[in-house]
């Protein structure tokens, strides 16, 4: 498809297991963001891939979660030793080169630990 | 802190009827605010984009409006469908940086026959 796809659409996991989440942005998009959605809340920027640079990780709450881009392209999202409080959904967006901001998102994938 | 406030929480309008959505903010220094529609288990779609020189922007039945002097923005949608019910979130970028987004907590919007 065109749009930015992501997977798995849902995921329930026991509390202390580790989780990937994939992002396939549209072809071409250099910049990739990750966000999360809690219940409830606004979004909460987690992560930001933009080219070649170093990637933004300011959002990232703690060491358990990392991300990795490769090739331009694919990303996954990381979460070692899930707690309950993880659980939400995440969002992957991208843009093209000439827009900093998330232009399309993907559904999410909605994480639930128990 | 850069705070991004949407009012009502909630609502519900018959079909038809039009709506207004709020949005507050403390964002500086300002770049831009769009205005995203969310349906549930969808990711947000952009539905406007307004800097600060624009102070109206319509997509289809949705206006949108900015004063950046009162920092606030509204989104208006006329004759509501069933398919507006969705949640609209406004976000406010610092500096044209996704990594400077400020997300409202959105507003729920349902629309009944």
């Amino acid at each position: 498809g065109a749009g930015v796809s992501q997977s798995p659409s849902n995921k329930v996991t026991e509390k202390g297991k580790d989780v990937e989440l994939r992002c396939d942005p549209i072809s071409g998009h250099t910049a990739l963001y990750w966000y999360r959605q809690s219940l409830g809340q606004g979004l909460e920027f987690l992560i930001y891939f933009q080219g070649n640079s170093a990637p933004d990780k300011s959002g990232l709450p703690s060491d358990r979660f990392s991300a990795e881009r490769t090739g331009g392209s694919v990303s996954t999202l990381t979460i070692q030793r899930t707690q309950q409080e993880d659980s939400a959904v995440y969002l992957c967006a991208s843009s093209p080169y000439y827009s900093n901001q998330p232009q399309h998102f993907g559904d999410g994938t909605r994480l639930s630990i128990l | 802190k850069n705070q991004v406030e949407q009012s009502p929480q909630s609502l519900i309008i018959l079909e038809g009827k039009n709506c207004t959505l709020q949005c507050n903010y403390t964002v500086s220094p300002f770049s831009n605010l769009r205005w995203y529609k969310q349906d549930t288990g969808r990711g947000p779609v952009s539905l406007t984009i307004m800097t600060f020189s624009e102070n109206t922007k319509s997509n289809g039945r949705y206006t949108a409006t900015l004063d950046a002097d009162t920092k606030q923005s509204s989104l208006h949608i006329t004759a509501s469908q069933l398919s507006d019910s969705a949640s609209y979130i406004c976000v406010v970028s610092a500096n044209n940086a996704g990594n400077m987004l400020t997300f409202g907590g959105g507003t729920r919007l349902m629309v009944k026959p």
